[in-house]
Formats: C-alpha cells, sequence, structure tokens
C-alpha cells in the first residue's frame, strides 16, 4: 500500500525565520510528487517534482526531490505570517497513476 | 488555468436526509475525478475514483451505497451522501487531473463542501 510521511506534523516559528518541511514516501512505481499548501478550504499547488535532483522554485518556495532516498523537501525562507497554513505532500504511483495520495499534512504557524 | 468547481460550498442538513455535492472541471475533460473528505486537523483521505461512464472504484472502508457517486460526464461529478448521520460532518473535497494518465501533471481541487448533519 502507497504511504506517505511528513514531518513535522507542527511547527511554530518566527516571521523571517527558514524552514525546511519533509515528506517521505514508499510508492509502488512513482510518478511524481506534489506540494500543496491549504488555507482555510481547499488545497492550491505549489510544485510537482518528477526528477530527482532539480530544484524548482517560486518566490520563497522552493522544493526538491531525491529519489534515491525516497523524499523531498519543502524550504520557505524569510517566512511571513502568510504563510500559516498546512503543506500536504502528495505522491502518485501504479495504483491509479491519477491518484494522489496524501501525507498528514505539517501544520506551519509563523507568529510575528 | 485549469478550474474545478465545487458545490455547495457549505450545507446543513436532517439527520437521516441525502445530501448531492457537484464537482464540475470548467475548461478542461476529467475522465477521471477523485473524492476526498478531511476531518478537522487532518489531511485528505481518498474516499473513492470516479471514472466517467463506469462505477466509481471506492477506497477500503468507504460504503459504497452510503456515498453514492455519477459521473455521468467528462465536466461533472457527483456525490451523494445517502441517510446522512451526524458522524457524516466533514470536508468534502473533489479533485480532478488534465491530461494523460500518467501520473505527470498537477490535481486541481475544487472548493470543498463542508457537510453539518445536524
Amino acid at each position: 500500500e502507497d504511504k506517505v510521511v511528513q514531518s513535522p506534523l507542527s511547527l511554530v516559528v518566527h516571521e523571517g525565520d527558514t524552514v525546511t518541511l519533509n515528506c517521505s514516501y514508499e510508492v509502488t512505481n512513482f510518478r511524481s510528487l506534489l506540494w500543496y499548501k491549504q488555507e482555510k478550504k481547499a488545497p492550491t499547488f505549489l510544485f510537482m517534482l518528477t526528477s530527482s535532483g532539480i530544484e524548482k522554485k517560486s518566490g520563497r518556495l522552493s522544493s526538491i526531490l531525491d529519489k534515491k532516498e525516497l523524499s523531498s523537501i519543502l524550504n520557505i525562507t524569510a517566512t511571513q505570517t502568510g504563510d500559516s497554513a498546512i503543506y500536504l505532500c502528495a505522491v502518485s504511483g501504479l495504483q491509479g497513476a491519477q491518484k494522489l495520495v496524501f501525507g498528514q499534512g505539517t501544520r506551519l504557524t509563523i507568529n510575528p | 488555468g485549469a478550474v474545478v468547481s465545487q458545490h455547495p460550498s457549505r450545507v446543513i442538513c436532517k439527520s437521516g436526509t441525502s445530501v448531492k455535492i457537484e464537482c464540475r472541471s470548467l475548461d478542461f475533460q476529467a475522465t477521471t475525478m477523485f473524492w476526498y473528505r478531511q476531518f478537522p486537523k487532518q489531511s485528505l483521505m481518498l474516499m473513492a475514483t470516479s471514472n466517467e461512464g463506469s462505477k466509481a472504484t471506492y477506497e477500503q472502508g468507504v460504503e459504497k451505497d452510503k456515498f453514492l457517486i455519477n459521473h455521468a460526464s467528462l465536466t461533472l461529478s457527483t456525490l451523494t451522501v445517502t441517510s446522512a448521520h451526524p458522524e457524516d460532518s466533514s470536508f468534502y473535497i473533489c479533485s480532478a487531473r488534465r491530461g494523460a494518465a500518467r501520473g505527470n501533471t498537477e490535481a486541481f481541487f475544487g472548493q470543498g463542501t463542508r457537510l453539518t448533519v445536524v
């Protein structure tokens, strides 16, 4: 059974700090790994990673995939209170290439 | 960009009644849509995969007779919670992925439906 584990489950930092969120997975015939940000309603897409070692960057957020270690990290630099959210990691595997299996999420709180 | 629209965003119903939630892909055809359930402070739990023109595929532990899924067209999937009970109160979200079934396209989510059964 495909499995996604995120850590930490909860993280509280001060504005301006840099944070690193982790995602590890066990999946048959890996296809892709996706990061989402969820505030009050539905998740919004951040990144999709399919190749190992290639960093994807969007403003203060960046992410990279390590297929050897079966993991990914999401970095947020110079955090702002608006970054407070639940960050979800999901993977696609062999069991239904379009199906996403989600991790538990990391609840990030940025204090002013 | 691709948009998935979900309706209603919030519904309150009486115990024993049925509630229908709609999920539409607005600018692309989705042969497959997914229905998730999310409890407070928890992650998304996949309930079922909705397949256009065929039966839905339910995840283990999800009652197919309680959560009826219909995917009658390439842009619309519906989830009907039948004989709702208070324990069915939750946040339900649908999603769809554009493109071939290779698993390398992003998934777009509907706005979610918060169901409260009283």
